[in-house]
């Protein structure tokens, strides 16, 4: 099934930098999602952006969608230690529009040094 | 997320037994899911349910059953034909149907084999 592929695998960083996360996914969506899990719990939802949105904001969150290259990002500005997480993109995954599942990547582990 | 309750954290199974995962929600929430996730990998989804008494089968359904006798409860049984079933398993609800609703997790329940 259709997946979303998230890039790099892995990021180090120090406080205070920036961390950009990429996702590309193969066919036509209608939203992607972005997540969090730290270690051992569950997943919280960050953003939802539509297939007609090209740029969301949340905070230090930022969230751009590209649907003529079928990718994503999420930038998180002046990161703290605590941004310390795997982060997940989630698409609906259909080509016909209108789906009742997502369908998540591997994920992104950040980590931020202090 | 505190309006979803995983029980039990952790959990043993001994070869040939069925196992059941509790998921026990308060949000009033129509739609809920099981995710199976390995280490270093995405969610796969196993189950899902958009209303009381109906489910659908996910990506990776065999192996594993459920029941929607209540808004409130969605439990998972990991039987004994499930003949890899070390993972971390995580419950999930969306207040409507498909996949343009942001997700609520539970903490999870991680099993393991004895």
């Amino acid at each position: 099934s259709q997946q979303g592929e998230e890039d790099p695998q892995a990021l180090s960083i120090q406080e205070g930098e920036n961390a950009t996360m990429n996702c590309s996914y193969k066919t036509s969506i209608n939203n992607l999602q972005w997540y969090r899990q730290n270690s051992g719990r569950g997943l919280v939802h960050l953003i939802l952006i539509r297939s007609n949105e090209r740029e969301k904001h949340s905070g230090r969150l930022r969230v751009t969608l590209d649907t003529s290259k079928k990718s994503s990002s999420l930038l998180i500005t002046a990161s703290r230690a605590a941004d310390t997480a795997s982060y997940f993109c989630a698409t609906d995954g259909t080509r016909e529009g209108g789906s009742e599942k997502l369908v998540f990547g591997k994920g992104t582990k950040l980590t931020v040094n202090p | 997320d505190g309006g979803i309750t995983q029980s039990p954290k952790y959990l043993f199974r001994k070869e040939g037994q069925n196992v059941t995962l509790s998921c026990e929600q308060n949000l009033n929430h129509d739609a809920m899911y099981w995710y199976r996730q390995d280490p270093g990998q995405g969610l796969r989804l196993i189950y899902y349910s958009q209303i009381v008494n109906d489910f659908q089968k996910g990506d990776i359904a065999e192996g594993y059953s459920v029941s929607r006798e209540k808004k409130e409860s969605f439990p998972l049984t990991v039987t004994s034909a499930q003949k890899n079933p070390t993972a971390f398993y995580l419950c999930a609800t969306s207040w409507g149907r498909g996949a343009n609703q942001p997700q609520h997790f539970g903490d999870g329940t991680r099993l393991s084999i004895l």
